[in-house]
């Protein structure tokens, strides 16, 4: 029973463009969500997050919107740049807290020059 | 980057032995997790801990066992390894509240 799907396995887009990389989720508690990067031999590195009081959050190029009566995430990514290019996992967890993190599969996102 | 060692990065061992990962950490935080990655399953949590000698199972604790000693350090044992254990783990480590988890670089884990 997956909890957090991340349907699309990859993504390809070319620089300068945005990309939007989609979450979803089943469970209902679920009250914080967090995006993390992943390059390979790397470990998943914090890119930004957002509670479910809020319905966006910015942080550069980096935007998460929750739209929580669909259950769905996504993060935009504008321009897109070619260091882009990574693994990006969905992740949440309910109660408030960091704890327990329920992560997606992951989206390979490539960014053509 | 968060202090966060684990050793070794690179790991391979025949099956039915005993392994053993270790996390070492610099920053004082009180959660410690361990996660594994799987082609085609994303992070699964293994075991966390939420104090010294204070731990708890995850997602997919089956076969591992986990020790927390010092706030430093968190171990993750394969009593008897097993090839479906072949994978990636990373450790994490958090504060409190909502601050984000940060992961150490992994340790790759190979059983023959």
């Amino acid at each position: 029973d997956q909890q957090v799907k991340q349907n699309s396995p990859s993504l390809s887009v070319q620089e300068g463009r945005i990309s939007i990389l989609n979450c979803d989720y089943t469970n209902s508690m679920f009250d914080y969500f967090l995006w993390y990067k992943k390059y390979p031999a790397e470990g998943p590195t914090f890119l930004i997050s957002i509670s479910s009081i809020k319905d966006k959050n910015e942080d550069g190029r980096f935007t998460v919107f929750l739209n929580k009566s669909a259950k769905h995430l996504s993060l935009h990514i504008v321009p897109s740049q070619p260091g882009d290019s990574a693994v990006y996992f969905c992740a949440a967890n309910s109660g408030g807290s960091n704890y327990k993190l329920t992560f997606g599969k992951g989206t390979l996102l490539t960014v053509n020059p | 980057d968060a202090g966060i060692t684990q050793s070794p990065r690179h790991k391979v061992t025949e099956t039915g032995t005993p392994v053993t990962l270790r996390c070492h950490q610099t920053e004082n935080h009180r959660y410690m997790y361990w996660y594994r990655q799987d082609p085609g399953h994303g992070l699964r949590l293994i075991h966390y801990s939420y104090g010294v000698k204070d731990t708890d199972k995850g997602e997919v604790s089956d076969g591992y066992s986990v020790s927390r000693s010092k706030t430093e350090d968190f171990l993750l044992t394969l009593e008897s390894a097993t090839s479906s254990q072949t994978s990636v783990y990373f450790c994490a480590i958090s504060g409190l509240g909502t601050q984000p988890q940060h992961f150490g670089d992994g340790t790759r884990l190979s059983i023959l």
